[in-house]
């Protein structure tokens, strides 16, 4: 099935570091969400963006809808080691359309 | 508030059975969908119901099949299972259309299905 670019695909991290995540497509989309995932649970809810060129902050969390609808951004400030985990991008194409395509993940690992 | 709740957690089945999971929304929310993920893999769209019928269907075959009840529950149903089912099986439901955010996905934590 269709997925959307992530990457990095993995990475490890020292606490209290800044950590730098995006999503791409060749497709346009309509709406932006970024979701955390940790094992055995399902994805919880970190971000959601609908404008394009849109900066949105929760906590410690930004995220940016990209200004050609194509892409989008995940920055995580001063990392904690409850940061470890999977964390997704999914896009909504354009009207007409209730689908979310999901990206294939970025797994974090913080280093104490 | 409960949030989206899934049943069963887990589950074994061997090929060519059926399976059924279940899933009550979040309360307030009308609108359900249905993923599957793969390990190591993002969710995939099956299927999304509202007002109990299905409004929009990803790329699964036909034994995939589902319901909403009137009170906004859903199952999501899987006949003559193949080895490739095993998956996590994730619900997502989201508020009624006109409402802000109504795009919005909140997930339960999934039915664990795995196929023998």
């Amino acid at each position: 099935g269709q997925q959307l670019n992530q990457s990095p695909q993995s990475m490890f991290i020292q606490e209290g570091e800044d950590v730098s995540m995006n999503c791409t497509s060749s497709s346009i989309f309509n709406t932006w969400l970024w979701y955390k995932q940790d094992p055995g649970e399902g994805p919880v809810l970190l971000i959601a963006l609908y404008k394009a060129g849109e900066l949105t902050s929760n906590g410690r969390l930004t995220a940016q809808f990209g200004i050609t609808r194509k892409d989008s951004f995940l920055n995580i400030s001063a990392s904690i080691p409850s940061d470890v985990g999977i964390y997704f991008c999914a896009g909504q194409p354009p009207p007409g359309t209730y689908k979310y395509i999901f990206g294939t993940g970025t797994r974090l690992k913080v280093l104490a | 508030d409960a949030g989206v709740t899934q049943s069963p957690t887990h589950l074994i089945k061997t090929r060519g059975q059926q399976v059924t999971l279940r899933c009550s929304p979040k309360s307030g929310h009308d609108t359900v969908s249905w993923y599957q993920q793969a390990l190591g893999q993002g969710p995939q769209f099956i299927f999304q119901y509202y007002e109990e019928e299905e409004r929009q269907r990803g790329n699964f075959p036909d034994r995939f099949s589902g319901h909403q009840f009137p009170n906004y529950s859903s199952e999501l149903n899987v006949n003559a299972l193949l080895l490739g089912d095993s998956a996590l099986y994730l619900c997502a439901s989201s508020l009624p259309g006109q409402l802000s955010g109504a795009n919005v996905l909140t997930f339960g934590a999934g039915s664990r299905l795995t196929v023998l």
